[in-house]
């Protein structure tokens, strides 16, 4: 079975500084790989996703993440933070073998960013 | 329609009553998913559609959950006896036609208060 851990529960960053949300997966096949942005009181955005091909794979509003089979990590990065980033940040995990397969997610990390 | 709709999107009940949260999905999608948010937790899947059918509920944490989808469009989630620990955000959400890997599109979420 999958599973996900975000280490880090709350993060606060600087406008304007760079950003890194570290992600680990665990699963014994190659896995379909997401992360997920959660705004108070609305659903979950589709940031990115990785399926196969390039490791790094870049997504909306300036976040990339990369996939690195050797850590079983999908950290996600942006150089530039601006305010409106604040929000609950979640990695998630699929069966790769499996278009079907319910997602698995970690617990999030809250992103505060301060001026 | 143009996205995932879930109503009620606040639902504050007494423990013991029997609560329904409805899930629209976006048009032509065959499957779909619920998962539940409890506070500062990620989501965890409850149970997920293919077409009408129920393709895997192995996340409903007991007999007093139960989900239906009879036209293979609309689904229901529905809660008996409730109790102070089903509190949480139950979010749905669907996956396109074919696809080949779960791109979900989740919904806004049904905030659940037990009193």
């Amino acid at each position: 079975a999958q599973s996900v851990t975000q280490p880090d529960i709350h993060i606060t960053v600087s406008e304007g500084a760079s950003l890194e949300l570290r992600c680990n997966y665990s699963y014994g096949a190659t896995p379909y790989l997401f992360w997920y942005v959660q705004s108070p009181g609305q659903g979950l955005q589709l940031l990115l996703k990785y399926f196969s091909g390039d490791t790094l794979v870049q997504g909306i509003k300036g976040f990339e993440a990369e996939f690195k089979r050797s850590q079983s990590s999908f950290n996600l990065r942006k150089p530039s933070v601006h305010w409106s980033d604040a929000a609950e940040y979640f990695c998630a995990v699929g069966a790769g073998n499996s278009g079907n397969t319910p997602l698995v997610f970690g617990k999030g990390t809250r992103l505060s960013v301060i001026a | 329609g143009a996205g995932v709709s879930q109503t009620p999107s606040n639902k504050v009940t007494e423990k013991g009553k029997y609560v329904e949260l409805r899930c629209d999905p976006i048009s032509g999608h065959t499957a779909l998913y619920w998962y539940r948010q409890s506070l500062g937790q990620g989501p965890e899947f409850l149970i997920y559609f293919q077409g009408t059918g129920a393709a895997d509920d192995s996340g409903l944490p007991n007999d007093r959950f139960f989900a239906v989808r009879p036209e293979g469009s609309v689904s229901t989630l529905k809660i008996q006896r409730t109790e102070r620990g089903d509190s949480a955000v139950y979010l749905c959400a669907s996956k396109p036609t074919g696809s080949g890997a779960n791109v979900l599109t989740f919904g806004a979420g049904s905030r659940l208060t037990v009193l």
